[in-house]
């Protein structure tokens, strides 16, 4: 079971950025996305396809369509350049997978 | 919630390591708990998971029959016992708490909510 993110993804400052993830069994399982910045543990910032857990804004939402999961970034901003991960489960919950990993680059 | 692993370092092929998760600031036998490591300049790799009553766990392919996981409520403490190493197990391992909800259907809700600072794993000889 694997997930499928694009390597990198850029925009300029106050652009929006959109960060997709596909794969064959995300119909059946809820979507989920992570924030790593260099040298730092990755942080929960989109559960259940579309909830932000407290404390991240409002810019970051998420969203899907069939076997696809699309995380987007409204306005983005310098800080928001990292390692931006998705993930997801097997039908059974048996294996979590994660996705490649996309860079953004905020130009 | 605080996770603070330890045990890393640098170990021989073929040798054996264990790494352990001392966990603060929740009830930790009411938590599944995960192993999820990354490869020098690489992405996150799913390791192992073990439910919150420390009987149901499961493995990545890539290290099932040499990797353990294992809890011990009496201490707060995830460990993951490592065997027969390889070099393409030199990585950060993180250990992570799962999320342990459901949706108002019961669908499972299972993601890292909270993770440890990782330690690092060097297989070299």
């Amino acid at each position: 079971y694997e997930l499928t993110q694009p390597p990198s993804v850029s925009v300029s400052p106050g652009q929006t950025a959109r960060i997709t993830c596909s794969g064959d069994a995300l119909p059946d399982q809820y979507a989920y996305w992570y924030q790593q910045k260099p040298g730092q543990a990755p942080v929960i910032i989109i559960y259940k396809d579309n909830e932000r857990p407290s404390g991240i804004p409002e810019r970051f939402s998420g969203s899907r369509s069939g076997t696809i999961v699309t995380l987007t970034i409204g306005g983005v901003q310098a800080e928001d350049e990292a390692d931006y991960y998705c993930q997801s489960a097997d039908s059974r919950s048996t294996h979590w997978v994660f996705g490649g990993g996309t860079k953004l680059t905020v130009l | 919630v605080q996770l603070v692993e330890s045990g890393g370092g640098v170990v021989q092929p073929g040798k054996s390591l264990r790494l352990s998760c001392a966990a603060s600031g929740f009830t930790f036998g009411d938590y599944g708990m995960h192993w999820v490591r990354q490869a020098p300049g690489k992405g996150l790799e799913w390791v192992a998971v073990i439910y919150y009553e420390g009987i149901t766990k499961y493995y990545a392919d890539s290290v099932r029959g040499r990797f353990t996981i294992s809890r011990d409520a009496s201490k707060n403490t995830l460990y993951l016992q490592m065997n027969n190493l390889r070099g393409e197990d030199t990585a950060v391992y993180y250990c992570a708490r799962d999320s342990e909800d459901y949706d108002i259907s019961g669908y499972p809700v299972r993601y890292c909510d909270h993770w440890g600072q990782g330690t690092l794993v060097t297989v070299s000889s």
